[in-house]
């Protein structure tokens, strides 16, 4: 079965540092998605992402985050100069449609920040 | 605004039982999904059971059912012949129409035992 692929599995970074989340969306789907879970919290959307564009976004998703598609296979999440409560799983996900259409989520990339 | 809660923090059961997973929603759009995933303890997000307001019969899916209540704005997932691979933390969300972000509720521990 076609499945989201999340690179890499774990990134320690330290504060104020740039980094590069990536994900491979399964290759029909047209929407794209990023969501987050700090440890022990609920899984909470950041932003998602179609034809090219942000769809739509959180309150969490500030001028700090930026996601691309640099190429058809790939999504990035970019966060500028990380902070210690960007400390989480981040979550890629993507979906075929948006009405009724269930999401694929990738295994996650734990996130920590020194 | 969307919400759900889910009150069950950590539920038991013996292997070979059934299991209800509580969840009740809110929200003032007459059309949304409903949308079941468990995360084992390796993290990944799994699809499991999804559940349109429209839909006029409850979803299944294999040993997942939802019984889904409109009226009480209730959509509980029932785990039938629970299995150990079964334990995991359980998330309800919902997507309303209009919009493509999922809300997660703050998930629910199943623990099975032999």
């Amino acid at each position: 079965e076609p499945e989201v692929t999340q690179t890499p599995s774990h990134q320690v970074t330290q504060m104020g540092q740039e980094v590069i989340l990536r994900c491979v969306p399964i290759s029909n789907h047209l929407y794209f998605y990023w969501y987050r879970q700090i440890l022990g919290q609920k899984v909470e959307f950041l932003v998602s992402f179609y034809n090219n564009e942000i769809s739509e976004k959180s309150e969490i998703f500030d001028d700090q985050f930026s996601v691309e598609r640099p190429d058809g296979s790939n999504f990035t999440l970019k966060i500028r100069s990380t902070k210690l409560e960007d400390s989480a799983m981040y979550f890629c996900a993507s979906s075929e449609g948006v009405v009724d259409e269930k999401l694929f989520f990738g295994s996650g990339t734990q996130l920590s920040v020194l | 605004a969307q919400k759900i809660t889910q009150t069950q923090p950590g539920m038991f059961v013996q292997e070979k039982e059934a299991v209800t997973l509580d969840c009740t929603y809110d929200t003032s759009d007459p059309s949304y999904g409903l949308f079941w995933y468990k995360q084992p303890s390796s993290g990944e997000m799994i699809f499991l059971i999804y559940q349109g307001s429209y839909d006029q019969q409850n979803a299944t899916e294999g040993r997942y059912s939802l019984n889904f209540q409109k009226a009480r704005k209730s959509a509980n997932l029932v785990i039938s012949a629970s299995q150990l691979g079964d334990s995991a933390m359980y998330f309800c969300a919902m997507r309303e129409a209009g919009f493509q972000k999922l809300v997660f509720g703050t998930g629910t521990r199943l623990l099975v035992s032999p």
